[in-house]
């Protein structure tokens, strides 16, 4: 119940696509469900975040859209850039628990 | 603002020897986590401190792992005797005296133990 099942394990675009990612879980409890970006080499930062309260934020090209009663929620990358090429992880927490990553996407925008 | 450091960034060691891998967070940051992130996975939350005292160590093989942090500050975790499926990045976190509640974990670079 603690899982987080993202999919897909990897995607390629091309400069200007909107690569989507997408998340899953069953743990109703969770209130918090993060985005991680994750270059190569580097430790995972936080990219946006969003609480089960609302549907959808957007963060400059970055959009979560959140679906409750589906238990979903996705990552879309606007007008995505080779910059943009890296590994993705989605996760969630429960209030006062650990959080949980997903498996993460890798992420290459093509020029 | 300093980011969480960490070091060794890379160390190679043969199974069944041990090593340690050390963690300063952020200033001011109450809680320090470690995590496991095996290549192609997601970071695994193995220990989770506030201040000097231990939050969660439920995903800590306790029987070769361990971790410390004294004084509240710095960290280091300890593995001994590595075994092969303990190669991977080991991550520190830290977050700011609202812990998760505010959401954000900021990472170091990781430390990446390879067991030959």
């Amino acid at each position: 119940q603690q899982q987080v099942k993202q999919s897909p394990q990897s995607l390629i675009v091309q400069k200007g696509g909107i690569p989507i990612i997408n998340c899953a879980y069953e743990n109703t409890a969770f209130d918090y469900f993060p985005w991680y970006q994750q270059f190569p080499g580097k430790g995972p930062a936080l990219l946006i975040a969003i609480r089960p309260d609302v549907s959808e934020k957007k963060e400059g090209r970055f959009t979560i859209s959140f679906n409750k009663s589906a238990k979903q929620f996705s990552l879309h990358i606007m007008d995505s850039q080779p910059g943009d090429s890296a590994t993705y992880f989605c996760a969630a927490r429960a209030s006062g628990s650990r959080l949980t990553f997903g498996e993460g996407t890798q992420l290459t925008v093509n020029p | 603002e300093a980011g969480v450091a960490q070091s060794p960034r890379y160390k190679i060691i043969e199974k069944r020897q041990s090593v340690a891998f050390w963690c300063n967070p952020i200033s001011g940051h109450a809680t320090l986590y470690w995590y496991q992130q095996i290549l192609g996975q997601g970071p695994k939350l193995l220990i989770q401190f506030q201040n000097n005292g231990v939050v969660d160590d439920s995903q800590l093989p306790k029987d070769r792992f361990s971790a410390e942090r004294l004084k509240g500050v710095d960290s280091t975790l300890k593995i001994q005797p590595a075994k092969l499926e303990d190669s991977a990045v080991y991550l520190c976190a830290s977050t700011g005296p609202g812990g998760l509640f505010n959401g954000e974990l900021f990472f170091g670079e990781g430390s990446r133990l390879t067991v030959l």
